[in-house]
């Protein structure tokens, strides 16, 4: 399978915990792209990557979102002191220089 | 204030007919227009695009119509067919110089239900 890759599918915690998602791009492309939806809602964007840098970040990233993508491979995005609203779906996706993204599954994060 | 509006939340179309979903825009930035599908947990598929130097692109069943002037697209899907059933997510970008995309903004989605 040479899609985009998410792990976990689905996570549940509680609130306060600190958790942590990966993304595996496509292997050549060189732009990764982190997505929140909610319910009703369509993909808001949050942060995205060109190689290893990181060139933009949303607002809704708050101070407690941080994302890396150590050698411009895979991708984590770690949440920490989770709270009830962080719970959405989270998609990554990729692209080759292009506009045209490419999305994972999704991780479902649910906090309760 | 949202960017990118698809104002029906949902549409019923009878197999075989064509199928239109309206999306909006505001941003005159944007010049870069893309069309998405997606099922039921699962992530969304790029279904097709369009660049704002034209007003038409078609891919098989999939037709998209840009309006610069009023700030509108339309995908038009003929035949419809019983598996094209699911919610279909309009987007935007400026495209940066050398053809990428700092991210999309998407609509909030219109469920396309397909009737036998």
């Amino acid at each position: 399978d040479t899609g985009v890759s998410q792990d976990p599918r689905h996570k549940i915690t509680k609130r306060g915990q600190n958790v942590t998602f990966r993304c595996d791009p496509i292997s050549e492309h060189n732009r990764l792209y982190w997505y929140r939806q909610t319910l009703g809602q369509g993909p808001e964007f949050l942060t995205y990557f060109q190689n290893e840098a990181q060139l933009e970040k949303s607002r809704l990233l708050s101070d407690r979102f941080s994302a890396e993508r150590p050698k411009g491979s895979f991708s984590t995005l770690e949440i920490q002191r989770t709270e009830q609203g962080d719970s959405a779906m989270y998609l990554c996706a990729s692209s080759l220089s292009g506009a045209i993204h490419y999305f994972g599954p999704g991780t479902r994060l649910t906090v309760t | 204030d949202q960017q990118v509006k698809q104002n029906s939340p949902s549409l019923s179309v009878q197999e075989g007919r064509i199928s239109i979903l309206n999306c909006d825009y505001t941003n005159s930035m944007f010049d870069y227009f893309l069309w998405y599908k997606k099922y039921p947990a699962e992530g969304p598929t790029f279904l097709i695009s369009i660049s704002s130097i034209k007003d038409k692109n078609e891919d098989g069943r999939f037709t998209v119509f840009l309006n610069k002037s009023a700030k509108h697209l339309s995908l038009h899907i003929v035949p419809s067919q019983p598996g094209d059933s699911a919610v279909y997510f309009c987007a935007a970008t400026p495209l940066r110089s050398g053809g990428g995309a700092d991210g999309l903004t998407f609509g909030k989605g219109t469920h396309l239900i397909i009737q036998p």
